[in-house]
């Protein structure tokens, strides 16, 4: 069965970086992209960006456009999703999801990973 | 950028009855629509995609109707597993795509 498994939480100061992994299983990993979506506590759905995992074309929302970059290791079925220059308004559950045949329908998502910016 | 509006915000409902969620788009998306439902604690799950096809799984009791910029979800009768969050998001702008902001079903 289709899986996205997510790294675990993270604790981070203003103006680190973070990288959050999500290891997919149950299927040909470089048929479909990886999206990402991020969700502030208490607050909605925010997409941040999408890549290719069949080339590595990648498109970033413009509110993270600079200080984001998203990966692949087909080697391992993982996607990399890394932050860099965390605000406080970076306190969100960041989630990784399967793109549907890249049309932009997330069929398979992963389980979320919380991700805590604060001095 | 396109911007999707739901509504209500908050739906009170009782098990048994229905549900019409509403989502507006700013501008035509055609069909490019999906509806995600979201229990607390928990990742989105697909309902519907193409405005009004149900993805694998999704009980019957759930439907999707519109095109252009109006669209609707509707439970026909609401189950216990029902009580959550549900976004629209369209695709007709892919790989960049918006979310509505939500609309919570509570138990009246």
């Amino acid at each position: 069965q289709v899986q996205l498994v997510q790294s675990g939480a993270e604790v981070k100061k203003p103006g680190a970086s973070v990288k959050v992994s999500c290891k997919a299983s149950g299927y040909i990993f470089t048929t479909y992209g990886i999206t990402w979506v991020r969700q502030a506590p208490g607050q909605g759905l925010e997409w941040m960006g999408w890549i290719s995992v069949h080339n590595g074309n990648t498109k970033y929302a413009e509110k993270v456009q600079g200080r984001v970059t998203m990966t692949t290791d087909t080697s391992t079925s993982t996607a990399f999703m890394e932050l860099r220059s965390l605000r406080s308004d970076d306190t969100a559950v960041y989630y990784c999801a399967r793109d549907l045949y890249d049309t932009g329908i997330f069929d398979f998502w992963g389980q979320g990973t919380l991700v805590t910016v604060s001095s | 950028e396109i911007v999707m509006t739901q509504s209500p915000a908050t739906l009170s409902g009782s098990p048994g009855e229905g549900a019409t969620l509403s989502c507006r788009a700013s501008q035509s998306i055609s069909s490019n629509l999906a509806w995600y439902q979201q229990s607390p604690g928990q990742a989105p799950r697909l309902l519907i995609h193409s405005a009004s096809t149900r993805a694998n799984g999704v009980p019957a009791r759930f439907s999707g109707s519109g095109s252009g910029t109006e669209f609707t979800l509707t439970i026909s009768s609401l189950q216990s597993e029902d009580f959550a969050i549900y976004y629209c998001q369209q695709y007709n702008t892919w790989p960049a795509l918006t979310f509505g902001g939500g609309t919570k079903v509570e138990i009246k």
